[in-house]
């Protein structure tokens, strides 16, 4: 089926272990994001891509790495997690960018915990 | 730096009722605004999406309108059912960064049969 997956959809680690959270489209689309989802922050951007190889920090990059090899995939990586991180976390793609009538496609999201 | 605020911040109505949820945004230097759906652990819908140079949008019972000079927007939904349910983002693309959205916190609405 088109659209966005990503997994896994609920995780729990450990703080200080290394977790990848992944994202795959399969509509092409050029520009992907990730967002995490908190009560009282709402949804705040932490990474995007262009396309592939091109990458840049949205809101709050600290703590995450992000790769883009292939354009249906985004990982991103929590290096040595903190229970800060603990969120729900979206993956999102769009067509192009937000300058041309280009709707914002997201995923179901995973809900990481870390104890 | 751009601010979106949602009011009310949650509404329950019954069903049948039309209702309106409101949306500001500080600057109005914005390529577009998105209205969105989100239901409990899912991901976020697009269900609008108005450009700086319009007035307002249309999909079935769901008609969004923008006032870029003044920083508005809103949600009119007609005839509401239960199945209206949700949380509802709305969300602006500021020029400052064109790449980037910037969300409300949302309003959550019950629609009571």
């Amino acid at each position: 089926d088109a659209g966005i997956t990503q997994s896994p959809r609920y995780k729990i680690t450990e703080t200080g272990r290394q977790v990848t959270l992944m994202c795959h489209q399969t509509w092409s689309h050029s520009y992907m994001f990730w967002y995490r989802q908190d009560l009282g922050h709402g949804l705040r951007l932490i990474y995007y891509s262009a396309a592939a190889d091109i990458t840049d920090k949205g809101e709050v990059p600290d703590g995450y790495v992000v790769s883009r090899s292939k354009t249906e995939n985004f990982p991103l990586t929590l290096e040595s997690a903190t229970r800060s991180q603990t969120s729900v976390y979206f993956c999102a793609s769009s067509e192009s960018n937000f300058r041309i009538d280009s709707p914002l496609h997201f995923g179901n999201g995973t809900r990481l915990t870390v104890t | 730096k751009q601010e979106v605020t949602q009011i009310p911040a949650a509404l329950s109505v019954p069903e049948g009722e039309n209702l309106v949820l409101n949306c500001s945004f500080t600057d109005s230097a914005i390529y577009n605004l998105q209205w969105f759906r989100q239901d409990p652990g899912k991901g976020l819908t697009s269900l609008l999406l108005i450009q700086s140079s319009q007035r307002e949008q249309t999909s079935g019972r769901l008609n969004a309108s923008l006032d870029k000079s003044s920083g508005r927007s809103t949600l009119y939904i007609a005839a509401s059912q239960p199945g209206d349910s949700a949380t509802y983002l709305c969300a602006v693309s500021p020029m400052e960064y064109g790449n980037k959205l910037v969300f409300g916190a949302g309003t959550i609405l019950r629609v009571k049969s």
